[in-house]
């Protein structure tokens, strides 16, 4: 099955600089890269996703690239602020339907 | 839109009973709806895939005894836990795709925290 690896597991950064999260997967059958974002106590949030005929997607402060040749996915965060601070994971899906999520990158963003 | 609901948001309940959460979605029909459990400081892990009108996949390791779903119609899946023991407390958080949205899309729903005494 598949297997996504996510680094770093912890993230500091000050408020106003940029935090990047990286993440690879194993299936070459995956085609589609979604990131959540996820409050304690709460499930996770989709923030946004990429499928594998597109290299690059932005959304305001928060844009995802993905590398099909190397298997790899990178989501990056910039202008980071205080309510940027919880858990993001990576996840892999393919023709199934189900997702393989990363270990998960607690960020937090200093004031 | 494309809200998903759980039932209850959190339960207390003793060794040895069961304990149904529901899955609800709000405002769209779900063809695939699926179940997730998270331990403290963990990942989210796939236990199953429900397919309305048909019998759930359970992944390895899951067992299919223990965990009873039903997903009766395009909108509300249960997830029984049976005779649950204090390792079955945990998060347990559904999620459902669309059947007329982007397919690969799957909307969370905010997670039953079960605990077992």
């Amino acid at each position: 099955g598949e297997n996504v690896e996510q680094h770093p597991s912890t993230l500091s950064v000050q408020e106003g600089d940029s935090a990047v999260i990286k993440c690879t997967y194993s299936d070459s059958a995956s085609n589609y890269f979604p990131w959540y974002k996820q409050e304690l106590g709460k499930g996770p949030q989709l923030i946004i996703d990429i499928r594998s005929n597109v290299g690059e997607k932005k959304d305001q402060r928060i844009a995802v690239t993905l590398n099909k040749t190397a298997k790899h996915f990178s989501l990056h965060i910039t202008e980071t602020q205080p309510e940027d601070s919880a858990v993001y994971f990576c996840a892999a899906s393919g023709g199934d339907y189900k997702l393989s999520f990363g270990a998960g990158t607690t960020v937090t963003v200093r004031a | 839109g494309a809200v998903v609901s759980q039932h209850p948001s959190w339960v207390i309940c003793k060794s040895g009973t069961s304990v149904k959460i529901e899955c609800r979605s709000l405002d769209f029909q779900a063809t695939t709806m699926f179940w997730y459990r998270q331990f403290p400081k963990q990942s989210l892990m796939l236990m199953a895939t429900s397919n309305e009108g048909s019998k759930a996949t359970y992944e390895q390791g899951v067992e299919k005894d223990k965990f009873l779903i039903n997903h009766a119609s395009l909108t509300l899946s249960t997830l029984t836990v049976t005779s649950a023991h204090p390792e079955d407390s945990s998060f347990y958080i559904c999620s459902a795709r669309d059947k007329t949205g982007p397919s690969y899309e799957q909307y969370f729903g905010p997670g039953t925290r079960l605990t077992v005494t």
